[in-house]
């Protein structure tokens, strides 16, 4: 089993929508961090946090990390076709546990 | 400043071969991970080094994987004899001092 599940495992919207995708898990983390990976590329991070109950917000993403450290959300406001990708979460445990990752199509 | 480079990118190999893959951090990063990516899960660290010293191996499968970096700056991992669950891809990331990982575009290994 993962240490950290995400949901849903895929998702396909159109244009213009808007979305939540989730990391849960049973652990607490110190840190949990959102990559996004393209096809034929590595992941790319796009936040990190820390403190539970954290917000951040990039352009029209906005991460939450939960008050208890175990989960976070990552919620997308207009997704657009380039916001396509596989969304991976990952947290610090002894060492970074990465999640299975939510696999984002938008249609033009 | 250029980023993690990795080859080669594809790899297509008969199960029992041997093969090795090479990785190049960021210039100046101490930390150096190797990670696995099996289709449609995310990334399993394998390795991780600090300078060309092993800070965790507890997830490589020592019976057929190795991994090196003999002067603190490249690695190489090998495999042998691969395995047809070996098919994955094989990602390297570097940091500077355990922080944020930068990863390579990785190498498609697909085990016949």
């Amino acid at each position: 089993t993962q240490l950290l599940e995400q949901s849903p495992q895929f998702l396909s919207i159109q244009e213009g929508e808007n979305l939540t995708v989730y990391c849960n898990s049973s652990s607490v983390f110190s840190s949990l961090q959102w990559y996004r990976q393209e096809p034929g590329e590595g992941p790319v991070l796009l936040v990190t946090v820390v403190t539970g109950g954290e917000v951040k917000k990039l352009k029209r993403l906005t991460f939450q990390f939960g008050d208890a450290r175990k989960d976070s959300s990552l919620h997308i406001t207009a997704a657009q076709p380039g916001d396509t990708g596989l969304y991976l979460c990952a947290g610090a445990y002894n060492d970074m546990r990465f999640g299975a990752g939510t696999r984002l199509t938008v249609k033009p | 400043e250029a980023g993690v480079a990795q080859s080669p990118r594809y790899k297509i190999i008969e199960k029992r071969q041997s093969v090795a893959f090479w990785c190049n951090p960021i210039s100046g990063h101490a930390t150096l991970y190797w990670y696995q990516q099996i289709l449609g899960q995310g990334p399993k660290l394998l390795i991780q080094f600090q300078n060309n010293g092993v800070v965790d191996d507890s997830q490589l499968p020592k019976d057929r994987f190795s991994a090196e970096r003999l002067k603190g700056v490249d690695s190489t991992l090998k495999i042998q004899p691969a395995k047809l669950e070996d098919s994955a891809v094989y990602l390297c990331a570097s940091s500077w001092d355990g922080g944020t990982q930068y990863f390579g575009p990785g190498t498609r290994l697909l085990v016949l």
